[in-house]
């Protein structure tokens, strides 16, 4: 089936240790991103790519790195740097828009995997 | 900072009901934008996208586009209880990412 799948669902980390994401998709989508969540509030865009070997930071990139190094593959790491690193952290892709009127034209919907919940004892 | 806004809620409407769900946006050369939901714990999921001004149907759900007001809205028909549920506006931003509203959290009563 095809989809984003992110892991692991849940994590704990001690304070001081970095820890990994994983995103995959096999959506074939150009872009992928890295939102947090923290309870009761809205998604924060942290990293983004929109091609393979290149990513934006996005409004709180502080205390993550990302790489895309595979089409399909933007793993997120969180750093001892990240201050308050306890969020629920949604992988999403999509493909690049392409207007009507262009071949195979696409209205560029972001699709999220089911989110990885980090929790910092 | 391009913004885009929403009442945080909680709506409460009873069942049966039209919801109407509001959001406004600050960059006026947004061009497509897109309603989610998300159940608590778990992660958005798309309801519909609309890019011109008017209204687009899809089964209960009719999103309206004005772009001269910068509004979009959403309405649910007939609400069920199971549309209960937190709803994210969202604004393509020139194709790079999008900008997301902090969400209204949606209560349909039986």
């Amino acid at each position: 089936d095809g989809g984003i799948t992110q892991s692991p669902k849940y994590l704990f980390r001690k304070e001081g240790q970095n820890v990994t994401l994983s995103c995959e998709q096999n959506l074939n989508h150009d872009a992928m991103y890295w939102y947090r969540q923290d309870p009761g509030q809205g998604l924060r865009l942290i990293y983004y790519s929109q091609i393979v070997n290149d990513f934006q930071k996005g409004d709180i990139a502080e205390g993550y790195s990302v790489s895309r190094e595979k089409k399909e593959s933007f793993p997120l790491t969180v750093t001892s740097a990240q201050k308050n690193p306890t969020a629920f952290y949604l992988c999403a892709s999509r493909l690049a828009p392409r207007p009507a009127g262009l071949k195979n034209p696409n209205t560029g919907e972001l699709f999220f995997g089911e989110g990885s919940r980090l929790t910092v004892l | 900072q391009k913004e885009v806004e929403q009442n945080s809620g909680p709506l409460s409407v009873p069942e049966g009901a039209i919801a109407s769900l509001n959001c406004t946006y600050s960059d006026r050369g947004s061009q497509s934008f897109f309603w989610y939901r998300q159940y608590s714990g778990k992660s958005p999921e798309l309801i519909m996208s609309i890019y011109s001004n008017g209204d687009k149907e899809d089964g209960r759900f009719t999103a309206q586009l004005n772009k001269a007001s910068q509004y979009v809205s959403l309405l649910i028909r007939d609400s069920q209880p199971s549309d209960s549920a937190t709803y994210l506006c969202a604004a393509d931003n020139y194709g790079q990412n999008f900008v997301f509203g902090p969400g209204t959290r949606l209560s349909v009563l039986p």
